[in-house]
C-alpha cells in the first residue's frame, strides 16, 4: 500500500487560496487519489478524487502531475468553516483487499 | 437519506465487558469498513468486508471481531474490552472500488 506524507498543519486567512500537497512515491498503477475533510466529532467527508491530471468540482481542485507521485488539493477562497483536518488517501482500485490507509492528515487553520 | 448509521453514539464500558457496535448502510454498498481514531491521529483500519458473508483483517484487528451476515449491516465486537480500546470508532461503506467511502458519525467508546 502506498504511504502518504502531508504537512502536519497549515495556517491561512479567509479569502485566500490554500494548496495542500501530498506525497505518495509508491503509488500503484491502479490507485486513485482521494481527499477527505474531517471536522471535530464527525466522520471524514469526501472532497475530491482523481487518477491523473486535474479534477475540479464545486468545492476544490485536485492537481496530479504526470508521474503521480504527489498531488495537490486546492481550496479556493477559504472561509473560517474550512478549518478542519484534510486527509490524502491512495489506494482502493486494484489493491488486494481494498484497504485504504489514512495518514495523520493536515490540520488547516483559517483565520479571520 | 440516512447513509451510514452507527449505533450507539456513546458508550462507557468496564474492563472485561463485551459489546457490539452496529453499522448500517442503506446505499446497497458492497464494501464496508471499521476504523478507530485516537486523539490527534488519523484513522486506522480494524476490519473490512468486501461483500455479504466476507470479512478481512485491517491494520489493527487484535481484540476485535466482525460479522457481515446481511449486506447492509457490519458489526464490530469487543469480546473483552480493554482500556487501550478507548477510542472513536468509525464505520464506512462504498459501492465499488473506484468510489469514495461514506462515513458514519462515529461511536465514542470509553473503557474504564
Amino acid at each position: 500500500l502506498a504511504k502518504t506524507t502531508q504537512p502536519i498543519s497549515m495556517d491561512s486567512y479567509e479569502g485566500q487560496e490554500v494548496n495542500i500537497t501530498c506525497s505518495h512515491n509508491n503509488i500503484a498503477t491502479n490507485d486513485y487519489i482521494t481527499w477527505y475533510q474531517q471536522f471535530p466529532s464527525q466522520g471524514p467527508r469526501f472532497i475530491i478524487q482523481g487518477y491523473k491530471t486535474k479534477v475540479t468540482n464545486e468545492v476544490a481542485s485536485l492537481f496530479i502531475p504526470a508521474d503521480r507521485k504527489s498531488s495537490t488539493l486546492s481550496l479556493p477562497r477559504v472561509s473560517l468553516s474550512d478549518t478542519a483536518v484534510y486527509y490524502c488517501l491512495v489506494g482502493g482500485v486494484g489493491t488486494g483487499g481494498f484497504k485504504t490507509i489514512f495518514g495523520a492528515g493536515t490540520r488547516l487553520f483559517v483565520k479571520a | 437519506n440516512a447513509g451510514v448509521t452507527q449505533t450507539p453514539k456513546f458508550r462507557v464500558l468496564k474492563t472485561g465487558q463485551s459489546m457490539t457496535l452496529l453499522c448500517a448502510q442503506d446505499m446497497n454498498h458492497e464494501y464496508m469498513y471499521w476504523y478507530r481514531q485516537d486523539p490527534g491521529m488519523g484513522l486506522r483500519l480494524i476490519h473490512y468486508s468486501v461483500g455479504e458473508g466476507t470479512t478481512a483483517k485491517g491494520e489493527v484487528p487484535d481484540g476485535y471481531n466482525v460479522s457481515r451476515l446481511k449486506k447492509q449491516n457490519f458489526l464490530l465486537g469487543l469480546e473483552s474490552a480493554a482500556p487501550s480500546q478507548t477510542s472513536v470508532y468509525f464505520c464506512a461503506s462504498r459501492g465499488d472500488r473506484a468510489q469514495p467511502q461514506h462515513f458514519g458519525d462515529g461511536t465514542r467508546l470509553s473503557i474504564l
